[in-house]
């Protein structure tokens, strides 16, 4: 079945150090999604990209669509510690179900 | 709105017992999907309906059941618990419009099987 790789798997920062983490699938996607997980949570919805090559921002957050719709990323621009959690991206290929990644899990050291 | 409510939260359960999960979708959204959330697998897909129909199934066996009432409410039942299911069970109900496929997540049902 479809896969959605994520990676880094983990990422510790500085507080005030950007932050990435990738998301590839080797199909074409229809949309993608990304989510957050505080510790203890359950995930939040962040965004939706569905455009070839399009870019979302949420004020720190900037979120990318690869050209060929096969991957996708989310920056943190100067973290707090208030970005600590997991985030998830999460795809769709035609009439599949929506697949999660692994998740990157984010600690931000004061 | 209210958001996704599900019930219980806590469960504790026994080897070869059985559970019904059950799960509020947002007022109005007729889609709700239920994933298995471990610290090793992630979020697997357990399955989705919506209006009553099983429109996707995940790969899990069949002893992870579910279903969907006309008002939208599902529950999921697991039959002949085994220890690894042990989990957190997360339910997501969409609106699906227009392209629009977030999934608004509950609280989730934190399932310890012993």
């Amino acid at each position: 079945g479809q896969q959605v790789m994520q990676i880094p798997q983990y990422q510790h920062v500085q507080e005030g150090e950007d932050f990435t983490t990738y998301c590839n699938s080797s199909t074409t996607l229809s949309n993608i999604q990304w989510y957050k997980q505080r510790p203890g949570g359950h995930p939040v919805f962040l965004i939706q990209l569905v455009k070839s090559g399009e870019v979302k921002k949420q004020k720190r957050l900037t979120f990318q669509f690869g050209e060929a719709k096969k991957n996708s990323s989310l920056h943190i621009t100067a973290t707090q510690t208030t970005d600590v959690g997991t985030y998830f991206c999460a795809a769709i290929s035609g009439n599949t179900p929506l697949v999660f990644g692994k998740g990157t899990r984010l600690s931000v050291i004061a | 709105k209210a958001g996704v409510t599900q019930t219980p939260r806590y469960l504790i359960k026994t080897r070869g017992q059985q559970v019904t999960l059950s799960c509020s979708p947002i007022s109005g959204h007729r889609s709700v999907s239920w994933y298995q959330q471990t610290p090793g697998q992630g979020l697997q897909f357990l399955f989705e309906y919506f209006s009553e129909t099983q429109r996707n199934k995940g790969n899990f066996p069949g002893r992870f059941s579910g279903r969907q009432f006309s008002n939208s409410r599902s529950e999921m039942n697991v039959s002949t618990l085994e220890l690894g299911d042990s989990a957190l069970y997360l339910c997501a109900s969409s609106f699906i419009q227009g392209g629009s496929y977030e999934q608004y997540f509950g609280p989730g049902t934190r399932l310890t099987v012993t």
